[in-house]
């Protein structure tokens, strides 16, 4: 079945470092790739997505490019803020699915 | 306006009781969905519903039962509640699974049993 390994957390920063979360999958066909941020106390909400290989997806400075070579759709971001503070979960839906599987999150704190 | 609300966002309760938790989005999207979020922050879907029809049920025990009145509605109703039940319930959303669309999420419910 469809898997996702993420890095296991927490990760602790200072403020203007540089940020990876790893996450590496496993999945029949050609998966489209999220990552999703859950913020203290709320839902979960998109923060970018790839949907075939090569595509790198950006948001609010964050970064991750699908490698279909290496099974991988790493997260980084060139400064973060004390605001990135948050679980940070990679997830992969497969062609015609509806199931949208989970890594089990990184928690990213950051310190000023 | 929130485009996925879930209620209520918190709810404490005894063991053995019944209780329901309600899902309404505004997107126009045919898909809904149902995830447990574990102490751990594991999420792992229960129910899908397109269109008002159930199409994964992750063998979820079956004191939970969703009912979908509507595509815009999905309900989730926990019967005899137990300690393991415990957990953050989203609910979620997308227009069009075919095409891998990104799922829109509700901001939870903590359910917490005592």
């Amino acid at each position: 079945g469809d898997s996702v390994t993420q890095m296991e957390g927490p990760v602790t920063l200072s403020e203007e470092a540089f940020l990876t979360i790893n996450c590496t999958y496993t999945a029949t066909g050609y998966p489209s790739l999220f990552w999703y941020v859950q913020y203290p106390g709320e839902g979960l909400q998109l923060l970018l997505k790839a949907t075939k290989a090569d595509d790198k997806g950006s948001n609010k400075g964050f970064e991750a490019t699908y490698r279909k070579e290496t099974t991988s759709f790493h997260l980084e971001k060139g400064s973060v803020q004390v605001s990135d503070s948050a679980v940070y979960f990679c997830a992969l839906i497969t062609g015609g699915g509806n199931k949208l599987t989970f890594g089990t999150g990184t928690q990213l704190k950051v310190e000023l | 306006d929130t485009a996925v609300s879930q209620t209520p966002k918190y709810l404490v309760t005894q063991m053995g009781n019944d209780k329901s938790i309600k899902c309404e989005q505004n997107l126009g999207h045919d898909t809904m969905y149902w995830y447990k979020q574990d102490s751990k922050k594991f999420l792992k879907i229960m129910f899908s519903y397109n269109n008002k029809e159930l199409i994964i049920n992750e063998t979820v025990p079956n004191r939970f039962s969703p009912k979908s009145p509507d595509k815009a509605h999905l309900n989730l109703h926990i019967n005899s509640l137990e300690l393991g039940d415990s957990a953050v319930y989203f609910c979620a959303s997308s227009q069009d699974p075919v095409r891998n669309q990104p799922q829109h999420f509700g901001d939870g419910t903590r359910l917490s049993i005592l």
